[in-house]
């Protein structure tokens, strides 16, 4: 089935890095753009980086600009986040998403979350 | 940057409608998009463009948009729709997605 699945969350000491990845499978990942949006504990969604279809294209969210870098890697089917420079602001589940097909469609899959706490 | 206004509760009770706003400048000229999360999960999406749902979303779920305010309604409420709600639209002028603060439904 359509499925996107998160890893590399963990505990990070404030200043140090992380490295996110999102597996998709049961959809042609290459056709899509791809999302990550954040949840703080007890707060909203945050989205904070999309990335085009072929990878070319990229855009962040002020908060987290110059210091996260997506990517991906469509022969793996593939998503990641390099977080650097990480706060205690940067504690979250991040989500994985998958946009349709226009925009005028909204995110349709969502993965389950990879939770990051940056704590000394 | 746009800002999308979401009130932080809704109380209703079960069987009655409940109607859950997103507030933001012009925003009848956009495409809205409503996501429901309950506790521990990803988020949902339950409307799209406005009005229109997902597969598999009940026909309670509808929605509307005009001049400064997008609205989610829930018709025949029951204890299950209880949940985060939250609105969302590409903003073309920044590029960007945005998210409404999220909306707590109550079924009292």
């Amino acid at each position: 089935q359509v499925q996107l699945v998160e890893s590399g969350g963990g505990v990070v000491k404030p200043g140090g890095s992380l490295r996110l990845s999102c597996a998709a499978s049961g959809f042609p990942f290459s056709d899509y753009y791809i999302s990550w949006i954040r949840q703080a504990p007890g707060k909203g969604l945050e989205w904070i980086s999309f990335i085009s279809s072929s990878g070319v294209y990229t855009k962040y969210s002020d908060s987290v600009q110059g210091r996260f870098t997506i990517a991906r890697d469509n022969t793996k089917n593939s998503l990641y986040l390099q977080m650097n420079s990480l706060t205690a602001a940067d504690t979250a589940v991040y989500f994985c998403v998958r946009e349709a097909s226009t925009r005028q469609l909204g995110m349709d899959v969502w993965g389950q979350g990879t939770t990051v706490t940056v704590s000394s | 940057s746009y800002v999308l206004t979401q009130p932080p509760s809704v109380s209703v009770a079960p069987g009655k409608t409940a109607s859950v706003t997103c507030g933001g400048d012009n925003i009848g000229t956009k495409s809205v998009h409503w996501y429901q999360q309950k506790p521990g999960q990803a988020p949902d999406l339950v409307v799209y463009d406005n009005r229109d749902r997902p597969s598999g979303i009940p026909e309670r779920f509808s929605g509307s948009n005009s001049g400064e305010t997008a609205t989610l309604t829930i018709s025949r409420v029951e204890v299950g729709d209880e949940a985060d709600y939250y609105c969302q639209v590409w903003d073309f002028s920044s590029d960007r997605w945005v998210f409404g603060g999220g909306t707590k439904l109550t079924v009292l």
